[in-house]
């Protein structure tokens, strides 16, 4: 199985701060990367796909870079609704397989 | 709009079945390939089950392979989860999930998630 894993496991930052959340594939999966978010009580929600590209309705703040085995999810400006656990998801092969998830908290 | 609405959860005995269902409207069901997800409580996402648009296949991971079964009614627009021999670790919130793109046979992502059905596994 691919190993996803996230860092960091939690942060803590300001509104209009820069993060940047980094996921590692135990092997390469080219750009079969998804990143989510989830917030406390709610479904997951998509906000990058195929590794790089902005799910309709995102605000463009979010952004996706990578391929192969290393993978970075960037918040440009941080938001108060930003707040909230963000996984990454790679879909190269089965079975699928989530980072641990890294929670984004307000400092 | 996408809608996805599970049933089935609740409480059962370790060793015990569950059945829990998935009705999907708003897409074309028959179109597109379903998954399971679910997240134990307080805990990160695990994929669980996913079943082609077709019903041609389906995998799982090792944690449920050969205890649980996913299976579809294209004519019900009705995803299923067979939950057999259920364990304490087994016990999360189980969603339903539709693939990204239509007829595809190759892994793809979840993009529309339902709001989950919670099963608890408890004596």
């Amino acid at each position: 199985d691919i190993q996803m894993t996230q860092s960091p496991s939690a942060v803590s930052a300001s509104v209009g701060d820069r993060v940047t959340i980094t996921c590692r594939a135990s092997q390469g999966i080219s750009n079969y990367l998804a990143w989510f978010q989830q917030k406390p009580g709610k479904v997951p929600k998509r906000l990058i796909y195929a590794a790089s590209s902005l799910q309709s309705g995102v605000p463009s703040r979010f952004s996706g870079s990578g391929s192969g085995t290393e993978f970075t999810l960037t918040i440009s400006s941080l938001q108060p609704e930003d707040f909230a656990t963000y996984y990454c998801l790679q879909h190269n092969i089965y079975p699928l397989t989530f980072g641990q998830g890294t929670r984004l908290e307000i400092k | 709009q996408v809608q996805l609405v599970e049933s089935g959860g609740g409480v059962v005995q370790p060793g015990r079945s569950l059945r829990l269902s998935c009705a999907a409207s708003g897409f074309t069901f028959s179109n597109y390939g379903i998954h399971w997800v679910r997240q134990a409580p307080g805990k990160g996402l695990e994929w669980v089950a996913v079943i082609t648009y077709d019903g041609s296949n389906k995998y799982y991971p090792d944690s449920v392979k050969g205890r649980f079964t996913i299976s579809r009614d294209n004519s019900k627009n009705t995803l299923y989860l067979q939950m057999n021999s259920l364990r304490a670790e087994d016990a999360a919130v189980y969603y339903c999930a539709k693939d990204a793109l239509p007829g595809t046979l190759t892994p793809d992502e979840p993009s529309d998630w339902g709001q989950g059905t919670l099963v608890t596994v408890s004596s």
